[in-house]
């Protein structure tokens, strides 16, 4: 069956620091992946996604590529700020027979440090 | 405007009580979706609506657990006989269309006492 493995937290950074939080999938068909933010006391929030292979998605600074062969979605930052002290969330979506349901990855706490 | 919201935002219930956890979607959303969140681990799909119907029910755990629809628009996650294991945060989201952006909605966190 499908399913998403993500690295485990917490990831602990300085501000301006890399970042690199790992993901990986599995998928019988040809799925689309996203990430998904959950900042303190906020409900989710897509942060960017990626519907075939090769595709990179990007927002807020963030970037992660869809690589079908290493079967992968890792999401980087270049600088990372406190503000960006969160909840991240790997998910897939193998439309068209899941009907779009949304299947995730554990969530990786990032904690930045000024 | 007005995001997918959630409510109660807390409910703490006895075991073996009835509860039922309502989901008001973004105005104009055909899909509505279901997850449950225990701790530390990623939402896991519950249920999924496309207008008023039940289009797949799959994920949901067992049959003290329905949901319902009935104008398209609002819906209503209920949970008989509550366990212990059903506590957990029960989130609703909502897109335009399936395959869209889901949006979601805070959550209801559920505790089982």
């Amino acid at each position: 069956g499908n399913s998403v493995t993500q690295m485990e937290g917490p990831v602990t950074l300085s501000e301006e620091a890399f970042l690199t939080i790992n993901c990986t999938y599995t998928a019988t068909g040809y799925p689309s992946l996203f990430w998904y933010v959950q900042y303190p006391g906020e409900g989710l929030q897509l942060l960017l996604k990626a519907t075939k292979a090769d595709d990179k998605g990007s927002n807020k600074g963030f970037e992660a590529t869809y690589r079908k062969e290493t079967t992968s979605f890792h999401l980087e930052k270049g600088s990372v700020q406190v503000s960006d002290s969160a909840v991240y969330f790997c998910a897939l979506s193998d439309q068209p027979d899941s009907n779009y349901q949304l299947i995730w990855g554990a969530g990786t706490k990032l904690i930045i440090k000024p | 405007g007005a995001g997918v919201s959630q409510t109660p935002s807390n409910k703490v219930t006895e075991k073996g009580k009835y509860v039922e956890l309502r989901c008001d979607p973004i105005s104009g959303h055909t899909a509505l979706y279901w997850y449950r969140q225990s701790l530390g681990q990623g939402p896991e799909f519950l249920i999924y609506f496309q207008g008023t119907g039940a289009a797949d029910d799959s994920g949901l755990p067992n049959d003290r657990f329905f949901a319902v629809r009935p104008e398209g628009s609002v819906s209503t996650l209920k949970i008989q006989r509550t366990e212990r294991g059903d506590s957990a945060v029960y989130l609703c989201a909502s897109s335009s269309q399936p395959g869209y952006e889901q949006y979601f909605g805070p959550g209801t966190r559920l505790t089982v006492t």
